[in-house]
Order: structure tokens, then C-alpha cells, then sequence
């Protein structure tokens, strides 16, 4: 079963704008990480916050993370055509991970 | 490439048969972890072995089983296929036995059960 769920399920922008997506979940965590996977394709790592921090940046990206309101958001600034692609977040419970069913990104050239 | 190696790339069979996947972790990785990827399901965390041992379980079926051998790759046994069992299959590895550590994917093996 799945414990983050991300929203909006689908996101279509044009090439330039930001990107945000959520994710909320339900029980306690350790830490929580974005993915990123193109179609058909393996997913890729982008970022991991811990629960104890509250935001994190790398390149382009920008997660946070509000443990009380249990969610979590990234941000993609200046969105490029090569983002298209899914992004899950995955929720880290002591051994236990759980992924999202994913947001669904297309950045219009 | 993240260095993780799945074989076959794609696999067609018949209900009722069983298949064996292959996975090589990425070169000094311990854990390898089973998922699996459909439409209705989304991806789903199945099991975890780490150094040859089994770490942890998600929702891997009895069907199913799995092992890690002494250099460390990895074989997903799927056994009495169903129609349902179609879907996309990834190993990951990471370095260590945590699950909160950043796992690397393999490319997938698409199943299709006929």
C-alpha cells in the first residue's frame, strides 16, 4: 500500500514557469525523498530531507518539509522541457519505504 | 546509467509459468530491493536483502520469492503467473541496509503475462 500521496496527479506548464508539487502522508517518518522517473524508465534520486529539517535545495530544486501538517512540497524553478517526466515522493519509515503514486510533470517548449 | 543491471529487459509468458529476474547491484552496494511498478498499483516496495541476508518485507505475494547470492546479485522468482502479474519490475541497490539511504535503479523489467 502507498503512504504518500501526491498532488496535483498531473501538471502541465510551459518551459520557464515553476513547478510545485505536494505530498502528504500519514505516519511518523525518518526522512522523505523526491524521485524523479521518464517513461518507462528507472527512477532517479533528486533529493533526500530528513525529518528534522525543514528545507533543502539542490540546483534547480527546492523540497520542504512540514512534519506537522505532514506534507512535503518540491519546487522546480525555470522548468525545462527535459523535466517532463513523473516525480514520487517516498516516505522512510525506520525499514519501511512507501512511494507515492507520483506526479505527472509536462514542461511545454 | 546508475549502474545497476536488470536482465531481461523485457520477458513474455503465459499464466501459470514461473520466471526468474536478474539483478546486479552497483559495484560496492550490499542491499538490493525489489519493486514493482503497474498501473492500478503503482509502485510497490516487495523486499530487501542485504549482504545475502533478507532485511525486509513489503507486499511481495507467496508467489514470489527472492534471493541474493555471495557476489551480491540478485534473482526475483515469480511463480504461477497471473494476468495480473504484468508490470514493470526494478531492482535498486544502495550501500547499506538502511531504507532511508538513497537507493539507485535499475532500468526495469517489463513483464507481460499473456
Amino acid at each position: 500500500s502507498q503512504q504518500g500521496e501526491e498532488d496535483p496527479q498531473a501538471l502541465s506548464i510551459q518551459e520557464g514557469e515553476n513547478a510545485t508539487m505536494n505530498c502528504s502522508y500519514k505516519t511518523s517518518i525518518n526522512n522523505l525523498q523526491w524521485y524523479r522517473q521518464n517513461s518507462g524508465r528507472g527512477l532517479v534520486h533528486l533529493i533526500l530531507i530528513r525529518s528534522n529539517e525543514r528545507e533543502k535545495h539542490s540546483g534547480r530544486l527546492r523540497v520542504t518539509l512540514d512534519t506537522s501538517k505532514k506534507s512535503s512540497s518540491l519546487l522546480i524553478t525555470a522548468s525545462r522541457a527535459a523535466d517532463t517526466a513523473s516525480y514520487f515522493c517516498a516516505t522512510v519509515n525506520n525499514n519501511d519505504m512507501r512511494f507515492g503514486a507520483g506526479t505527472r510533470l509536462t514542461v511545454k517548449p | 546509467d546508475s549502474g545497476v543491471t536488470q536482465t531481461p529487459k523485457h520477458l513474455i509468458t503465459a499464466t501459470g509459468q514461473r520466471v526468474t529476474l536478474r539483478c546486479s547491484p552497483r559495484s560496492g552496494d550490499l542491499s538490493v530491493y525489489w519493486y514493482q511498478q503497474s498501473l492500478d498499483q503503482g509502485l510497490q516496495f516487495l523486499i530487501q536483502y542485504y549482504n545475502g541476508e533478507e532485511r525486509a518485507k513489503g507486499n511481495i505475494l507467496e508467489r514470489f520469492s527472492a534471493q541474493q547470492f555471495p557476489d551480491l546479485h540478485s534473482e526475483l522468482n515469480l511463480s504461477s503467473l497471473e494476468l495480473g502479474d504484468s508490470a514493470l519490475y526494478f531492482c535498486a541497490s544502495s550501500a547499506d541496509s538502511l531504507a532511508g539511504v538513497t537507493q539507485y535503479f535499475g532500468p526495469g523489467t517489463r513483464l507481460t503475462v499473456l
